[in-house]
């Protein structure tokens, strides 16, 4: 059963850079059938796609928000990461990392979800 | 991109059948068949329901069923349980070799 996990700081301050790790257990991260992504939702509000991340190292970034992104993939620890920079109070979300199949672009898998406050 | 359109919210009673739309563009949905639905109850992560337009993976109850028709997706939940009260999404892939997510709808059981 493939699991993932978000991890890191819960708070974060303006116009600083949002780091966060996805540690992917019980399946490989480098088989090419499948991709890593990360997906991000405000409080009250829908589900944004941010970006993905094959384990070639090739990304797809969500254009609004390509300037901001990198999407990083460490396939020895089975981990990706996210940085997001110059956040605003708009980036205040839950974040998700998720498992997307190659072809079929669906994501079959999801973390439980990790809250980011951006705030001073 | 813009998010695929979905209506905010839907209802029904048990038993009853309802039909959440989902409409893009002719550089989403409407060019591939690259649609999945998603199921969140509060408070949770977002279940996978239905992949390749019409597609149900294993476990997921055969009263969810999907389609599409030019550039709008649709997933229709026959037969309403209590328990499919919860919000849901569609998500697309698209021309730029994105995804995007609809605008999500809420389902009532009433």
């Amino acid at each position: 059963q493939v699991q993932l996990q978000e991890s890191g700081p819960g708070l974060v301050k303006p116009s600083q850079t949002l780091s966060l790790t996805c540690t992917v257990s019980g399946g490989s991260i480098s088989s090419g059938s499948y991709y890593w992504s990360w997906i991000r939702q405000p409080a009250g509000k829908g589900l944004e796609w941010i970006g993905r991340i094959y384990s070639s190292g090739s990304t797809n970034y969500n254009p609004s928000l390509k300037s901001r992104v990198t999407i990083s993939v460490h396939t020895s620890k089975k981990q990706f990461s996210l940085k997001l920079t110059s956040v605003t109070a708009a980036d205040t979300a839950v974040y998700y990392c998720a498992r997307g199949t190659t072809g079929i672009e669906n994501f079959d898998y999801w973390g439980q979800g990790t809250l980011v406050t951006v705030s001073s | 991109q813009s998010a695929l359109t979905q209506p905010p919210s839907v209802s029904g009673s048990p038993g009853q059948s309802v039909t959440i739309s989902c409409t893009g563009t002719s550089s989403d949905v409407g060019v591939y068949n690259r649609v999945s639905w998603y199921q969140q109850p509060p408070g949770t992560a977002p279940k996978l329901m239905i992949y390749e337009v019409s597609n149900r993976p294993s476990g997921v109850p055969d009263r969810f069923s999907g389609s599409k028709s030019g550039n709008t997706a649709s997933l229709t939940i026959s037969g309403l349980h209590t328990e499919d009260e919860a919000d849901y999404y569609c998500s697309s892939y698209t021309s730029s070799s994105t995804l995007v997510f609809g605008t999500g709808t809420k389902v009532t059981v009433l």
